[in-house]
């Protein structure tokens, strides 16, 4: 079954730092996602992306974020200048033209700001 | 604010009970109903979508909408210890196909 690939698995990073998060998407999936959960709390979505540009993004995503798509492949969420509140499970997920609400959902990324 | 509620629960049911958990929405421009399952540091997984008015089988699983009172909720029938887990309800609406999810119900089922 295909799936959706997140990479590291769990990233401890120091206040004020720069990270990365990697996704790869289903290969024929056209909407990429970014949600995020804080430990013991909802799952709350940060961004969309369709056609190569984000096509809604929600309050929680301000400057500090920025997503891309580098290649055919890959798609990233930057987080600049983290905080302790940005502590959380980051979750990628993709769906395609013909079940746009059908997510997959990767294995996400635990992020640990200290 | 588009909001979706649930009960945080526990909700703790005996081996082949019948587990019920519930939701309720704000939107009322939401389209599309989601129940996934969330194991304790993994991602979600989808069990169950709706989209119209009244029930959807699926297995052991039966999703219900009512618009009207913009109330979801999901039948586990025949739990299994292995239905353990948080349940989450997710809201779509819109052409982004955003999901808004509540907090999630956490079932135990007990052996």
């Amino acid at each position: 079954e295909p799936e959706v690939t997140q990479t590291p698995s769990h990233q401890v990073t120091q206040m004020g730092q720069e990270v990365i998060l990697r996704c790869v998407p289903i290969s024929n999936h056209l909407y990429f996602y970014w949600y995020r959960q804080i430990l013991g709390q909802k799952v709350e979505f940060l961004v969309s992306f369709y056609n190569n540009e984000i096509s809604e993004k929600s309050e929680i995503f301000d400057d500090q974020f920025s997503v891309e798509r580098p290649d055919g492949s890959n798609f990233t969420l930057k987080i600049r200048s983290t905080k302790l509140e940005d502590s959380a499970m980051y979750f990628c997920a993709s769906s395609d033209q013909g079940s746009p609400y059908g997510y997959t959902f990767g294995s996400g990324t635990r992020l640990t700001v200290v | 604010q588009k909001e979706v509620e649930q009960n945080s629960g526990p909700l703790s049911v005996p081996e082949g009970a019948i587990a019920s958990l519930n939701c309720t929405y704000s939107d009322r421009g939401s389209q599309s109903f989601f129940w996934y399952r969330q194991y304790s540091g993994k991602s979600p997984e989808l069990i169950m979508s709706i989209y119209s008015n009244g029930d959807k089988e699926d297995g052991r699983f039966t999703a219900q909408l009512n618009k009207a009172s913009q109330y979801v909720s999901l039948l586990i029938r025949d739990s299994q210890p292995s239905d353990s887990a948080t349940y989450l309800c997710a809201a779509g609406g819109g052409s982004n196909y955003k999901l808004t999810f509540g907090k999630g119900t956490l079932l135990t089922v007990n052996p």
